[in-house]
């Protein structure tokens, strides 16, 4: 069962345009939120987060947007530069009981910027 | 470079053989994360220590068990070696094993093929 999907398996986008990597979840206990970048050969990244209290941050050129009652999330990168091209995973965490934190993640987007 | 170290980089063995992969966590980082990477997956908790306690466990399994030393640099122990074992396997570090949210920082992976 995928708590975290990323239905779009890949994105490309031409660079200068806008590029939107989205994530549903389901599990309504989750309440932090983020994205992270990965190149190949390379560990994820870590890239910009929210807080299931906002439904927006910004970071430069990037935007996560929260939509709790859709159960969404999305990434706006705009600019678009060909540096992005990566993978892109979402992820989810819930505080549990005994405070303990981990992440689900999305299966990622690979986002190719053309230029 | 996140400041995660983990070795080796690659790892090639054969079904039903043991292998213990390597990760030190950044430094005054107190909480170590593993976890999985199937081809075209989304990455798998397996699971956490803070400060040489296990903190959480997720789609671990039994064959796999891990453990954190007192100078906080951690092992992975994988067993029974299966093919479905071949994966990427990443460690992640963070400052606290509660806090509120925290980013994960991860280093570049063991990649593990079974033979």
């Amino acid at each position: 069962d995928q708590q975290v999907k990323q239905n779009s398996p890949s994105l490309s986008v031409q660079e200068g345009r806008i590029s939107i990597l989205n994530c549903d979840y389901t599990n309504s206990m989750f309440d932090y939120f983020l994205w992270y970048k990965k190149y190949p050969a390379e560990g994820p990244t870590f890239l910009i987060s929210i807080s299931s209290i906002k439904d927006k941050n910004e970071d430069g050129r990037f935007t996560v947007f929260l939509n709790k009652s859709a159960k969404h999330l999305s990434l706006h990168i705009v600019p678009s530069q060909p540096g992005d091209s990566a993978v892109y995973f979402c992820a989810a965490s819930a505080y549990r009981d005994t405070g303990r934190r981990a992440l689900t993640f999305g299966s990622g987007t690979r986002l190719q910027v053309q230029p | 470079d996140s400041g995660v170290t983990q070795t080796p980089k690659h790892l090639i063995t054969a079904t039903g053989q043991r292998v213990t992969l390597r990760c030190s966590p950044r430094s005054g980082d107190l909480s170590v994360y593993w976890y999985q990477q199937s081809l075209d997956q989304g990455l798998q908790f397996l699971i956490q220590y803070y400060n040489g306690e296990e903190r959480a466990k997720g789609n671990i399994l039994e064959r796999f068990s891990a453990q954190q030393f007192p100078d906080l640099h951690s092992e992975l122990n994988l067993s029974s070696l299966e093919l479905g074992d071949s994966a990427l396997y990443f460690c992640a570090s963070s400052p606290s094993g509660t806090a509120s949210y925290n980013e994960q920082f991860f280093g570049p992976g063991t990649r593990l093929t079974v033979l």
